[in-house]
């Protein structure tokens, strides 16, 4: 079974960069079995999809983050990363590494990491 | 963006009793090319990961008890708990995968015991 462990500084300035790591265990990031995103959860609310990483290295990411989001791989590490540039206070959740499965052109999000708490505060 | 409408906020049942949560979507989520519906359901208890509980609207995720099940096509669809365990006890979203490369939640519905 796969497994995700996230990483990373859990306390930012407003402005700084949120940069999360995503170590993945019991299967390759570089194979076709899954792909592999991030996903926020602010305390008390619901789920945001950030983005997702392909095993080509291919990016896409949401487009309410317009262009702060960076999602990159590193396949000697089997892990995957996050940037957030310029964060604010609207940034601080639970951020989730996820293995996504693509059936029938549409990905589900079935192994997810235990999350991390990123704080965004002056 | 599809938005995903999810009813009740809140929910409580008596312990064998059974629960109904509602999601709607703002579009259809059916393609009709393959006649599957790209909805799926996810639970998430207090403290942990959200976890993939129902896909295809109504297939239920291997090890998910037979006491769950989805149902719905469109825009409107039900997630049913036919007898309510205490393990149950969580927060339930829906989930349009419709849109991939970009898929959304509901806003979560918490269900708790009466």
């Amino acid at each position: 079974q796969v497994q995700l462990q996230e990483s990373g500084p859990g306390l930012l300035k407003p402005s700084q960069t949120l940069s999360l790591t995503c170590a993945v265990s019991g299967g390759s990031i570089s194979s076709e079995s899954y792909f592999w995103s991030w996903i926020r959860q602010p305390a008390g609310k619901g789920l945001e999809w950030i983005g997702r990483i392909y095993t080509n290295g291919r990016t896409n990411h949401n487009p309410s983050l317009k262009s702060r989001v960076t999602i990159s791989a590193d396949t000697s590490k089997n892990q995957f990363s996050l940037k957030l540039t310029s964060v604010t206070a609207a940034d601080t959740a639970v951020y989730y590494c996820a293995a996504d499965l693509i059936v029938f052109g549409g990905a589900l999000a079935r192994h997810w990491g235990q999350g991390t708490l990123v704080t965004v505060s002056s | 963006d599809i938005v995903m409408t999810q009813s009740p906020d809140s929910l409580a049942v008596s312990l064998g009793e059974r629960a109904t949560i509602s999601c709607k979507s703002s579009q259809s989520v059916l393609d009709s090319s393959n006649n599957r519906n790209y909805l799926a359901w996810y639970q998430q208890k207090p403290g942990q990961p959200p976890s993939l509980l129902i896909y295809w609207a109504s297939t239920r995720e291997f090890g998910v008890p037979d006491r769950f099940s989805g149902s719905g096509s469109g825009t409107d669809f039900t997630l049913t708990i036919s007898s309510l365990q205490a393990e149950d006890v969580a927060v339930y979203y829906c989930q349009q995968y419709y849109t991939t490369p970009m898929y959304t939640f509901g806003q979560g519905t918490k269900l708790e015991i009466k």
